[in-house]
């Protein structure tokens, strides 16, 4: 079984800043790591996924994220927010290759992020 | 590409009623995945088919719901006597055989149980 712990609940940040959101996970197996977002009252949109090969991954709007194996992190950044940029964060993870979970994704429970003028 | 479609968007029922969801994948995905969010937590998954058979279902689906998936397209999530506690969004995603390691999601249904 996989666990994810998203480590901040809210992130404040002002536009034009830096931003990090951070997420641990927990499995016995390999695994697959998932960014998506949540614009209020709609589904998730898919940011960026590590599948293997390069660490780092590079998704839609500017964001990338990095795998760290030894630390089981998979951290969100963007190095510019903008105010659209406002919207809650799920990391998430699957069984990697020869797993036996059909895909199904294990979530965190969120970060919400506020990008202030 | 329509993308993953769901209906009703919203539904608000008196505790024990039955209410049903529909779920339209994108065309030709043969993976559907149902997941609940309730408010404040990330989603959880609750049943997944591959084109119409059931193959897992999380020990979250308790007897009163039950799913479909009857020619391997649309989806059905039925919920049967209503609770209060059954109040949350149901989320449908789905993804292809060439790409089943990418879900696509739908926009969902609220459901509020009174």
């Amino acid at each position: 079984a996989q666990s994810v712990t998203q480590l901040d609940s809210q992130v404040p940040v002002f536009e034009e800043a830096p931003v990090e959101l951070r997420c641990n996970y927990s499995s016995s197996v390999s695994v697959y790591l998932f960014w998506y977002v949540q614009y209020p009252n709609q589904g998730l949109q898919l940011l960026l996924k590590y599948l293997s090969g390069s660490t780092l991954v590079k998704g839609i709007n500017g964001f990338e994220a990095e795998f760290n194996k030894s630390q089981t992190s998979f951290h969100l950044r963007k190095p510019s927010v903008h105010i659209s940029d406002t919207a809650e964060y799920f990391c998430a993870v699957s069984e990697g290759a020869g797993g036996t979970s059909y895909g199904k994704l294990t979530f965190g429970q969120g970060t919400i992020l506020t990008v202030h003028p | 590409d329509t993308g993953v479609s769901q209906d009703p968007r919203h539904k608000i029922t008196k505790r024990g009623q039955n209410v049903t969801f529909r779920c339209d994948p994108i065309s030709e995905h043969n993976r559907l995945y149902w997941y609940r969010q309730t408010l404040g937590q990330g989603p959880e998954f609750l049943t997944y088919f591959q084109n119409e058979a059931q193959l897992e279902k999380s020990r979250l689906l308790s007897d009163r719901f039950s799913a479909e998936r009857p020619k391997g397209s649309f989806s059905t999530l039925e919920i049967q006597r209503t609770e209060q506690g059954d109040s949350a969004m149901y989320l449908c995603a789905s993804s292809s055989r060439g790409n089943r390691n990418t879900q696509y999601f739908g926009p969902g249904t609220r459901l509020t149980v009174l």
